[in-house]
């Protein structure tokens, strides 16, 4: 069975980055089925995908246009996982932050998920 | 891009049944769809995809109780004999043909 494991800081000054990270098990990272997405949630936002990151050959990333500018994803072979870094947050971007696994277009796995707020 | 409508809120009583609507916006009529219960202060579960001829597969798990089917553009939910552990968000997901995810704004179900 997949798991997925998130980590990183839930406090982030405005302005400054927001770094978070998910750790795979029971799956490859760089697997040719699956893809790895960042979904956030908010009360304002409700649930709001945020993007992915996948393998077929070489790496592939789809953004939300509404981030698109700010974000990256990366993807750690070694360490079996992969990580979204959010530049320039503001107060709008504190949310529950999940990982989850995409095999196929289902969003079969996810996090547990990691409450940022943003702050000074 | 998808646009996924759903009601705000639904309610029904210990031991009925209910079914919960999600509808695509139009020209998305055909599109495939992902319902996910969220239980509250947990992260969302997948329940099953939808398909545009009503076919569904559910997660492993997932009670009997919950099925799918689709109706044109309205994909929906169905949940019967309700138990109190089914009260939940309730959120649909589809994908645009760039790949982009889209969500719908969730249902928040009670049981009465």
């Amino acid at each position: 069975q997949v798991q997925l494991q998130q980590s990183g800081p839930g406090l982030v000054k405005p302005s400054q980055t927001l770094s978070l990270t998910c750790a795979i098990s029971g799956d490859s990272v760089s697997s040719n089925t699956a893809a790895w997405n960042w979904i956030r949630q908010s009360p304002s936002r409700g649930l709001e995908w945020l993007g992915r990151t996948f393998y077929r050959s070489k790496w592939y990333n789809d953004y939300a246009v509404s981030v698109k500018s700010r974000i990256t994803f990366n993807a750690d072979t070694s360490k079996n996982q992969f990580s979204l870094q959010l530049n320039s947050v503001t107060p709008d971007d504190a949310a529950v932050y999940y990982c989850a696994r995409d095999l196929g277009g289902f969003l079969l796995s996810w996090g547990q998920g990691i409450l940022v707020t943003v702050s000074s | 891009q998808p646009v996924l409508t759903q009601s705000p809120s639904a309610s029904a009583p210990l031991g009925a049944s209910v079914k919960l609507t999600c509808t695509l916006s139009s020209g998305h009529s055909t599109y495939a769809i992902t319902w996910h219960q969220q239980r509250p202060e947990k992260g969302p579960q997948y329940l099953m995809k939808v398909n545009s001829d009503g076919s569904h597969s559910k997660g492993d798990g997932i009670p009997d109780r919950f099925s799918g089917s689709s109706s044109g553009a309205e994909r929906y939910v169905s949940i019967s004999r309700l138990q109190s552990e089914d009260e939940a968000d309730y959120y649909c997901q589809t994908w645009d043909a760039r790949g982009i995810g889209v969500f719908g704004g969730g249902t928040k179900l009670t049981v009465l």
